[in-house]
């Protein structure tokens, strides 16, 4: 089926450092969305970006909704141990697909203490 | 908190064996969403539910699998015969399905099938 192109794969750092993770599509999405998925549970919504060019905080977290609607990237600032996990983004298309979800192959995420 | 709930959680069959699985969405949540994730991989869309009507179907979704939601509340996901090819996370999501924010899909535990 069809994923987004999700980078890094993974990363390792240090307590206290931010993180970057973006995501690409060669479709327009009308709305993307952030997850963070802990083993053995369903994924948790973080952030929903609905505009082109929007910017989005939620606590330590910021998202933006890329001005061609085919990208958006996710900011971790000054890393905590339980960000721990899985983070995914998600495209979304409302109108003729039924808003189902288009996901990343997602970013694991370890954080060091 | 009546969040998406999903029964059960964790379930091991043999293959050839027929399951079926249970989602409760949030409550007054039109839209209900079944996909399936395996290891390593994001989540990949099943199928989806507007009210009761089971509306779109993913090539994923073989003759093998059937889903319902009768009354337009809870859904149940079946699997006939299944095989090793099977196991995975099955998680389901649902959301009010309006406009805007009313898109919002929220997940359940999910359901980890393992086919043996």
């Amino acid at each position: 089926g069809q994923q987004l192109n999700q980078s890094p794969q993974s990363m390792f750092i240090q307590e206290g450092e931010d993180v970057s993770m973006n995501c690409t599509s060669s479709s327009i999405f009308n709305t993307w969305l952030w997850y963070k998925q802990d083993p053995g549970e369903g994924p948790v919504l973080l952030i929903a970006l609905y505009k082109a060019g929007e910017l989005t905080s939620n606590g330590r977290l910021t998202a933006q909704f890329g001005i061609t609607r085919k990208d958006s990237f996710l900011n971790i600032s000054a890393s905590i141990p339980s960000d721990v996990g899985i983070y995914f983004c998600a495209g979304q298309t409302l109108y003729n697909q039924g808003g189902k979800l288009i996901f990343g192959q997602g970013t694991e995420l370890s954080v060091k203490p | 908190d009546t969040g998406v709930s999903q029964d059960p959680r964790h379930k091991i069959t043999k293959r050839g064996q027929n399951v079926t699985f249970r989602c409760d969405p949030i409550s007054e949540h039109n839209r209900l969403y079944w996909y399936r994730q395996t290891l390593g991989q994001g989540p990949e869309f099943l199928t989806y539910f507007q009210n009761e009507a089971q509306l779109e179907k993913s090539r994923l979704l073989s003759d093998r699998f059937s889903a319902e939601r009768p009354k337009g509340s809870f859904s149940t996901l079946e699997i006939q015969r299944t095989e090793q090819g099977d196991s995975a996370m099955y998680l389901c999501a649902s959301s009010l399905g309006r406009w805007g924010r009313d898109h919002e899909q929220y997940f359940g535990p999910g359901t980890r099938l393992t086919v043996t």
